[in-house]
């Protein structure tokens, strides 16, 4: 079992719709979850991270965390062209000092 | 405040050969870690250096190396480079005094082709 799993897509949502990103994680003692989107031919860039479980919105971003259901999600509303990227989640597990990083789920706006 | 800088961003190499990347870490940060991202992969853990000494390693063959400067400047080396070591290499420094962990901010990365 990989350490974060995601579905690797692609997934196309019309501009100005909300496009919902998934990741689940395998070790119960993760604590830190983030998102990262990724430009093609580009670094990954930290566009969220949360650790309680809930929601954390930060403008069009909002990540969501269950820890029972070991699953953090990432919604973009109002989706633009421009947030067509490859999304990455990471999990830090607890005593860890890495990141662990999923395969990327890429999303494509359709404007 | 300066960013995370890497160089080169592009290098060719020969299989069998070896290579030396750098990553200049952002001001004040003491910690450094390496990742390496396949093509459609999500980065993997190479190794971090806090201090000069390493600090964690992944599932990378001893011929993946590397050092701290105590600038706090890194360089990964690889030796008898393979084909699968073509990938990006990216490199993100950080602060664990700071207290919980947070998200890297990652250099541009080195993109290495092994031909």
């Amino acid at each position: 079992q990989k350490e974060v799993e995601q579905n690797s897509g692609p997934l196309s949502v019309p501009e100005g719709a909300i496009a919902s990103l998934n990741c689940t994680y395998s070790d119960r003692g993760s604590q830190s979850f983030f998102w990262y989107r990724q430009y093609s031919g580009k670094s990954p860039e930290l566009i969220m991270s949360i650790y309680s479980n809930g929601d954390k919105e930060d403008g069009r971003f909002t990540a969501q965390l269950n820890k029972a259901s070991q699953y953090v999600s990432l919604l973009i509303r109002d989706s633009q062209p421009s947030d067509s990227a490859t999304y990455l989640c990471a999990v830090n597990k607890g005593g860890a000092n890495n990141l662990f990083f999923g395969t990327g789920t890429r999303l494509t706006v359709i404007p | 405040e300066t960013g995370v800088t890497q160089s080169p961003t592009h290098l060719i190499k020969t299989r069998g050969q070896q290579v030396t990347l750098r990553c200049s870490s952002q001001s004040g940060h003491n910690t450094v870690s390496w990742y390496q991202q396949a093509l459609g992969q999500g980065p993997q853990f190479i190794f971090q250096y806090y201090r000069e000494e390493e600090n964690g390693r992944g599932n990378f063959p001893p011929r993946f190396s590397g050092l701290q400067f105590p600038n706090y400047s890194s360089e990964l080396n690889v030796n008898a480079l393979e084909l699968d070591d073509s990938a990006l290499y990216l490199c993100a420094s950080s602060d664990p005094s700071r207290g919980e962990i947070y998200g890297y901010t990652f250099g541009s990365g080195t993109r290495l082709t092994v031909v």
